[in-house]
């Protein structure tokens, strides 16, 4: 899987939007982009992920540059609930090991009142 | 965490002891994940079990650490003759049937943490 390089802290104010990066300079292909979350103390909850086009969900946007060299995971309305490190991967869609998801560091989002 | 349940949820073993934890997926998933996350670290894939097999046990220390998923019951990681190393947080996912599903989802348990002293 391609490596991913994400800052190590960001913070947003309550109700503003908060805009992730990523950086995966080395991804192949047929490479997904998946974004999980992890607040404090529980286990990674999968947020949303994407191919090659911009993409939306009820909890987030996902803008991948044309090169798909990077991208912006995009919480719209952050709240202080959103406050969690966010950890971006990239992934095979099928076949060999692309069941195992590989967690970096992420970045720890703190949303302030 | 949409279903996956672990338990204990906190484990407190002293050098030398077993640990046993348990995992129960959710309803209608095959397919079983465990993680471990020492202090500070990102979570590190350990195995990955269907019933009754080991699929992929590569990010398994070599020695002491077993995992089961049976017929009947819970997925169990096991690990023999505890050392304060080994204190971290386990997590456990699941996914539905991995044939029927090209781009499948890991449902996270809230894991066990345990703590070896």
């Amino acid at each position: 899987d391609a490596k991913t390089t994400q800052p190590p802290s960001m913070d947003c104010a309550e109700g503003r939007a908060a805009n992730l990066p990523c950086n995966h300079s080395t991804i192949s292909g047929n490479e997904y982009v998946y974004w999980y979350r992890q607040i404090h103390s529980q286990g990674p909850q999968y947020i949303i992920h994407g191919l090659k086009n911009n993409e939306t969900n009820e909890m987030a946007s996902l803008i991948i540059t044309e090169d798909r060299k990077s991208s912006t995971l995009i919480l719209p309305h952050a709240t202080l609930r959103d406050t969690a490190v966010y950890y971006c991967i990239v992934r095979v869609d099928s076949g060999g090991s692309n069941y195992k998801l590989t967690f970096g560091k992420g970045t720890l989002l703190t949303v302030n009142p | 965490n949409a279903g996956v349940m672990q338990n204990p949820r906190h484990l407190v073993r002293r050098r030398g002891q077993e640990a046993r934890l348990r995992c129960s997926p959710m309803k209608g998933h095959s397919h079983v994940y465990w993680y471990r996350q020492l202090p500070e670290e990102g979570l590190k894939f350990m195995v990955y079990l269907q019933k009754e097999n080991i699929i992929d046990e590569s990010g398994m220390p070599k020695e002491r650490f077993s995992a089961e998923f049976p017929k009947e019951g819970p997925s169990i990681l096991r690990i023999q003759q505890v050392v304060r190393g080994d204190s971290a947080a386990y997590f456990c996912a699941s996914s539905p049937n991995r044939v029927l599903f090209s781009l499948y989802e890991q449902y996270f348990g809230p894991g066990t943490r345990l703590t070896v002293t």
